[in-house]
């Protein structure tokens, strides 16, 4: 099993730039999240889909962020344009998620996260 | 919103134990995940509680209190390697995602 694959390791860019961040969740997986984790917030949730549809993204932090999961294999996030506060590092996860109000063991696996950097 | 504490840092000597405690206070429950992160890498998935007690890996052992909001993660016989950031994280009824504490760095010393 390859893991959450998520590219690229690291972002630099101007403020004001588009940026792009992707993930390939595991195989078989129907729940993928995205988070952000500083030294001053740590693990924050952003957004995160089940069966490739948004379900809760409250902690998205502006409308300059957003996601797609156009399939079950692949989700974007992209910051658009991108500020020196964004710089942080992005994590996908995924889960296989029982179904609601089951009991749910099911633990996230994470990428290796991008280190994004914003000048 | 949910609240969950744990200690900023610990500093153990190689070969003895310690303890992480968790409180959370949270609107629902559907269960309490510990995971550990080296400095650098992504969370790995140590352990999963939702009933009272303990469970036990090896020479990590993770316990829950639902009654007290209360968790512990038990570290034993301390390796150099497991110097890193311990993270609880609990998961609400009828939710798929987790909320992460702070994390706890534990350093382990020779």
């Amino acid at each position: 099993d390859a893991g959450v694959i998520q590219s690229p390791r690291h972002e630099v860019t101007e403020m004001g730039q588009e940026v792009t961040l992707r993930c390939k969740p595991i195989s078989g997986h129907n729940s993928l999240f995205w988070y952000r984790q500083t030294m001053m917030r740590g693990l924050e949730l952003l957004i995160y889909f089940n069966n490739n549809v948004p379900i809760d993204d409250s902690g998205m932090p502006e409308d300059r962020f957003s996601a797609k999961m156009p399939n079950a294999s692949f989700s974007t996030l992209k910051i658009q344009p991108s500020e020196p506060r964004d710089s942080a590092v992005y994590f996908c996860a995924s889960s296989l998620a029982a179904l609601g109000g089951r009991l749910d063991n099911s633990p996230l696996h994470f990428g290796n996260g991008t280190r994004l950097t914003v000048t | 919103g949910q609240n969950i504490d744990q200690p900023t840092e610990m500093t153990a000597t190689e070969g003895a134990i310690v303890q992480i405690n968790c409180t959370y206070q949270t609107s629902g429950f559907n269960g309490l995940f510990w995971y550990q992160q080296h400095a650098g890498e992504a969370p790995t998935f140590l352990s999963y509680n939702v009933l009272d007690g303990l469970e036990e890996k090896g020479r990590f052992s993770s316990f829950l209190s639902r009654s007290k909001g209360y968790s512990y993660l038990l570290l034993k016989e301390l390796q150099m390697k497991d110097s890193a950031s311990y993270l609880c994280a609990v998961r609400l009824t009828n939710d798929y995602k987790l909320s992460f504490g702070a994390g706890t760095t534990v350093t382990v010393r020779a």
